[in-house]
């Protein structure tokens, strides 16, 4: 059973599109973190987010921290084929300090 | 800076061979994981190493050893490889215990 739930599995959109990916769980973060990861290579950090409520953004990506620290979200703008890549979201857990992994989000931008 | 080196890319095992699996981190992080990621399941934890010498069990455990030979080098052992090990593998560090972590470049292991 995964702690943390991404929806959806796989995503396919028009280059220029937004797109939006979740991650859910029943449980409680300290914090949660989004990584990208492409073909062949390892996953990449985007960010980290602490409190809840938290919004941050990196460019064309908006990210978002639930009130109560359990769930998360992942807001692209205008999509374009550089944002295609497998988008992992991890919890760090309150009492443990580990962090769980999503199964992740498949997002292709087509050109 | 190299970040953390992974070798070998990939592999080949016949079930019951054994192998072990190098990581090296250049960024003096304390923490070390290995994950394992298969189609589906996202990434699982092996086993991890909060501190230079010491090693915890991680979610997956089983059919796995791990060594912290320094603060630098964290290996992955399989002493008997089965097929249910087929996947790619994953090492990571963190510069405390977990906040943001640093991945390699992954290993394919196919045992067959």
């Amino acid at each position: 059973t995964q702690l943390l739930e991404q929806s959806p599995q796989f995503l396919s959109i028009q280059e220029g599109e937004n797109l939006t990916v979740y991650c859910n769980s029943s449980s409680v973060f300290s914090s949660l973190q989004w990584y990208r990861q492409e073909p062949g290579e390892g996953p990449v950090l985007l960010v980290t987010v602490v409190t809840g409520g938290e919004v941050k953004k990196l460019k064309r990506l908006t990210f978002q921290f639930g009130d109560a620290r359990k769930d998360s979200s992942l807001h692209i703008t205008a999509a374009q084929p550089g944002d295609t890549g497998l988008y992992l979201c991890a919890g760090e857990g309150v009492d443990d300090y580990k962090l769980s992994f999503g199964a992740g989000t498949t997002v292709t931008v087509r050109a | 800076n190299a970040g953390v080196t992974q070798t070998p890319k990939f592999q080949v095992l016949k079930t019951g061979q054994s192998m072990t699996l190098q990581c090296a981190q250049d960024m003096n992080h304390n923490s070390m994981y290995w994950y394992r990621q298969d189609p589906g399941m996202g990434l699982r934890l092996i086993y991890y190493s909060a501190s230079e010498g010491t090693t915890d069990k991680g979610e997956v455990p089983n059919g796995y050893n791990v060594s912290r030979l320094n603060k630098r080098e964290f290996s992955l052992r399989l002493e008997s490889a089965a097929p249910s090990q087929t996947s790619v593998y994953f090492c990571a560090s963190t510069p405390r215990w977990n906040t943001e972590a640093f991945f390699g470049q992954g290993t394919r292991l196919t045992v067959v």
